[in-house]
This record gives structure tokens, sequence and C-alpha cells, in this order.
């Protein structure tokens, strides 16, 4: 189809109440990323995909942070317990394998505000 | 750790004016090179890429060349316009350092002013 799509494209919430957040991905991209964009930060990566298997979860911020991908397409972030310093733009991409130098491509974003 | 060092802005230049935005990078492997470029209310976008030393990309009339003897990657515009106006990220891949994803710089913001 079409490019990433995310959604919400905002989410408000309160500090401490979950949030989930969704990435689908470019028809057969097999890769995923998952990253922040932050004032203080700029962008940081947190988390790839290859199929369902996210190998390497050091990127995420805090245990609070968990990503899952089913089906070799759609992803969800989730963050639990939400902090006002989880407030960013989070940003999906997608790519057609990582084992290359494959151009990433990016989502929207979901711009979230925690209260 | 792999890193991305671009100028600070916002740089702002009259239209037609050239211009050059710095990045530098220190990679462990033998990384590939890529100016993303943010449009005002739009998602990220790629510009162009270089995957190995001595690559030039170019897009839209932007160019930029890999220079590994320099580790430098910098964007260059002969004629800017007002349309150009956008936050432009420099990013590696460092597909031989077993890191994963995207080292961006913290983004360079141009104002291009008519």
């Amino acid at each position: 189809g079409a490019g990433v799509s995310q959604s919400p494209s905002n989410k408000v919430t309160e500090k401490g109440k979950d949030v989930e957040l969704r990435c689908d991905p470019i028809s057969g991209h097999t890769a995923l990323y998952w990253y922040r964009q932050s004032l203080g930060q700029g962008l940081e990566f947190l988390i790839y995909f290859q199929g369902n298997s996210a190998p390497d979860k050091s990127g995420l911020p805090s245990d609070r942070f968990s990503a899952e991908r089913t089906g070799g397409s759609v992803s969800t972030l989730t963050i639990q317990r939400t902090q006002q310093e989880d407030s960013a733009v989070y940003l999906c991409a997608s790519s057609l394998a990582r084992n290359s130098p494959e151009t990433q491509y990016f989502g929207p974003g979901t711009r979230l505000l925690v209260l | 750790g792999d890193s991305v060092t671009q100028m600070e802005g916002p740089v702002t230049l009259s239209e037609e004016a050239f211009l050059t935005i710095n990045c530098t990078y220190t990679a462990t492997g033998y990384p590939s090179l890529f100016w993303y470029v943010q449009y005002p209310g739009e998602g990220l976008q790629l510009l162009l890429k270089a995957t190995k030393a001595d690559d030039k990309g170019s897009n839209k009339g932007f160019e930029a060349t890999y220079r590994k003897e320099t580790t430098s990657f910098h964007l260059e515009k002969g004629s800017v316009q007002v349309s150009d106006s956008a936050v432009y990220f420099c990013a590696l891949s460092d597909s031989g350092g077993g890191a994963d994803g995207l080292t961006f710089g913290k983004g360079t913001h141009l104002i291009i002013q008519p």
C-alpha cells in the first residue's frame, strides 16, 4: 500500500496511565524500527524487528517500554505507567531487510503528551 | 559507539544562496550515510544516501559525498529555495559494527527567506 502508517497521530494521557502506539509498515517490508524524537535527546533508536523477532531490546529507555510485532506486519509499542519524560514523538520506520543498507521509510509519528 | 555530529541551527539564508550543512561521523564498521529531511508538519523523508567511500548521493539539487578520509558527509545545494525550509538530519547505518537502526545527528533547522 502507501507508506508507513501510525496511530494515533496524537495522544494525551495522564501520568501513570498505560498507552499503546501502533505502526503499520509498508507491505512486504520485513524490518521494522521504532524511534523516539524529543527536544532534549533528538532522534533515538529504540528497537527493531526482523520479522516478529526483536533480537536486541537494550535501546528501550526502561522496563516500562515493550514492543511486539505479530504476523510480520503490525507492531505495537506499549508504555506502562507513563511519566512526563515519556512525552515525545514516537516514529516507526520499515525497510525491505535489515542486513543491508536498505532505506528506512518513516511514518508520520505519534505525538505523545503525558500530563 | 557510533555518533553523528552536524552543525547547530537554525541556519538562515536568502533564496538562491549556496547551502552547506556539515556532518561528521564516528563508526566502528563501514557505515552507509544518509540525509533525511523533515518538512514542517510532515514525517521524515530520505533525501539522499551513499553506501561506500567516494560515493555521491544526490536528489532535488542536493548533493553529499561520502569522505572516508575526513569522516564527513556534508550536504550542499547550489541555489536554495523557500520550499527547502525544513529540518535536515544526517544519519548513519553501521552494517559492520553490530549496530541496529539509524544513528542520527541532532538536526539542522534551515530557514530560507525570500
